[in-house]
């Protein structure tokens, strides 16, 4: 019974094409984020949605487009594709404010590569 | 500009022993601080937290110290288990604002 779950665990590309990646959480969060794991293994915020609305919009190209069709989904499209994108690509949730916020449940990532 | 460094990138322990790992921030704005642990091909996983209001909280064999002066944390792990063995990441917070990690600490629990 995953709590946040992220399709597809493992995506292959070539560049220039446009891919998607899909999250959904059933912890009832109203916050969803996406992170980016580089090859330097650092774990960087991309962007946060709260309540199907963009809050946190890091400094990311705008080939990088976040979607939330409803709190418990955040998807990340990504068109024209480059090998500096390849990572591994996390969702995340949380309650925004109140008992356990800044607690932060991630998906198990998405490993992008780049070809 | 790292806001969040773990200078130790790996780290072995022996089995029964205690695990140390260390966090060093730069922030003085952050106020929440957090412990994850990452098996490989997972997500991170919380571990432990501690508001600056505290120096020292504990839950089970893990216990988190934060010393504001010295802008450092440490976490503890006692007795140490081969299911320790794992990426652990500091993580650290402003006022609700975004979570910064560090590059993590892999530890090595040995038997």
């Amino acid at each position: 019974d995953t709590a946040v779950s992220q399709t597809p665990k493992y995506l292959v590309t070539q560049m220039g094409n446009d891919k998607s990646i899909k999250c959904e959480q059933n912890l009832g969060h109203d916050t969803m984020y996406w992170y980016k794991q580089d090859s330097k293994k650092f774990l960087k915020i991309m962007f946060s949605y709260n309540n199907k609305e963009l809050i946190i919009n890091e400094t990311v190209p705008n080939r990088f487009s976040p979607k939330s069709p409803d709190k418990a989904h955040l998807n990340l499209h990504i068109n024209s594709l480059e090998l500096g994108d390849s990572a591994v690509y996390f969702c995340a949730s949380s309650h925004r404010s109140g008992m356990g916020k800044n607690i932060q449940y991630f998906g198990a990532g998405t490993r992008l590569s780049v070809l | 500009d790292q806001q969040v460094k773990q200078n130790s990138p790996s780290l072995s322990v022996q089995e029964g022993r205690i695990s140390i790992l260390n966090c060093d921030y730069t922030n003085s704005m952050f106020d929440y601080f957090l412990w994850y642990k990452k098996y490989p091909a997972e997500g991170p996983t919380f571990l432990i937290s501690i508001s600056s209001i505290k120096d020292k909280n504990e839950d089970g064999r893990f216990t988190v110290f934060l010393n504001k002066s010295a802008k450092h944390l440490s976490l503890h792990i006692v007795p140490s288990q081969p299911g320790d063995s794992a990426v652990y990441f500091c993580a650290a917070s402003a006022r609700n604002d975004k979570i910064i990690f560090g590059k993590g600490t892999r530890l090595h629990i040995l038997p």
